[in-house]
């Protein structure tokens, strides 16, 4: 059984910039979950996907967007970027029947 | 705000000895209380859980005693290892149907065990 996977483990971009960040579900998951972790602190949700569409939202701007296609594997979209944008970036799966969250070992984003 | 509140921010135990963590909630509604373990440069994984149903859960090591009247709860590391040292988080959440579920994580404590 394959885990949680997310691509690029690194990113470098520059303030204004876009970014895009892969994960693959782990199998049987349904549910992807977007969270973003600033360095010292909890991760923090973004927003979560079931069957390819928007399920509850954290409290971030538009200029996070997301997809989730039909093999369950989600993409984060981050626009403008700006400075505090840097963090790393977790996606985190989950089975129909839940709760539990399973995570993959992120994507570091650093806006210069 | 804060919905779950945790502390210390970081331990410093001795091998052998108890590492305590404690998380503290308000949102009465939360049912799903899981503890995640995570090592720098890693993603968290998932250590232990517990819903409001039962007062504790242990697993191996590792023990969750839980206070619904007080909306406390707390992880216990029995004969603490050098490589437990990592951050923990505690982390809360509502059950949602089929779609999962959101989770509010603590701010993380950072243990240390000192061989």
């Amino acid at each position: 059984e394959t885990g949680v996977t997310q691509s690029p483990t690194h990113l470098i971009k520059t303030r204004g910039q876009q970014v895009t960040l892969r994960c693959s579900s782990q199998s049987g998951h349904n549910t992807v979950s977007w969270y973003q972790q600033a360095l010292g602190q909890g991760p923090q949700f973004i927003f979560q996907y079931y069957r390819e569409e928007e399920n509850g939202r954290g409290n971030f701007p538009p200029r996070f967007s997301g997809l989730q296609f039909p093999n369950y594997s989600s993409e984060l979209n981050v626009n403008a970027l700006e400075l505090d944008d840097s963090a790393l970036y977790l996606c985190a799966s989950s089975a129909p029947q839940g709760p539990e969250q399973f995570f993959g070992p992120g994507t570091r984003l650093t806006v210069l | 705000q804060q919905q779950v509140k945790q502390s210390p921010q970081s331990l410093i135990v001795q091998k052998g000895g108890i590492s305590i963590i404690n998380c503290a909630y308000e949102n009465t509604a939360f049912d799903y209380f899981p503890w995640y373990q995570q090592f720098p440069g890693k993603g968290p994984a998932l250590l232990i859980a517990i819903r409001p149903d039962v007062s504790e859960k242990k697993e191996g090591r590792f023990t969750i005693s839980f206070n619904k009247s007080a909306k406390q709860f707390s992880l216990h590391i029995m004969d603490s290892q050098p490589g437990d040292s990592a951050t923990y988080f505690c982390a809360a959440s509502i059950s949602g149907g089929l779609a999962g579920n959101q989770f509010y994580f603590g701010t993380g404590t950072s243990l240390t065990v000192i061989p």
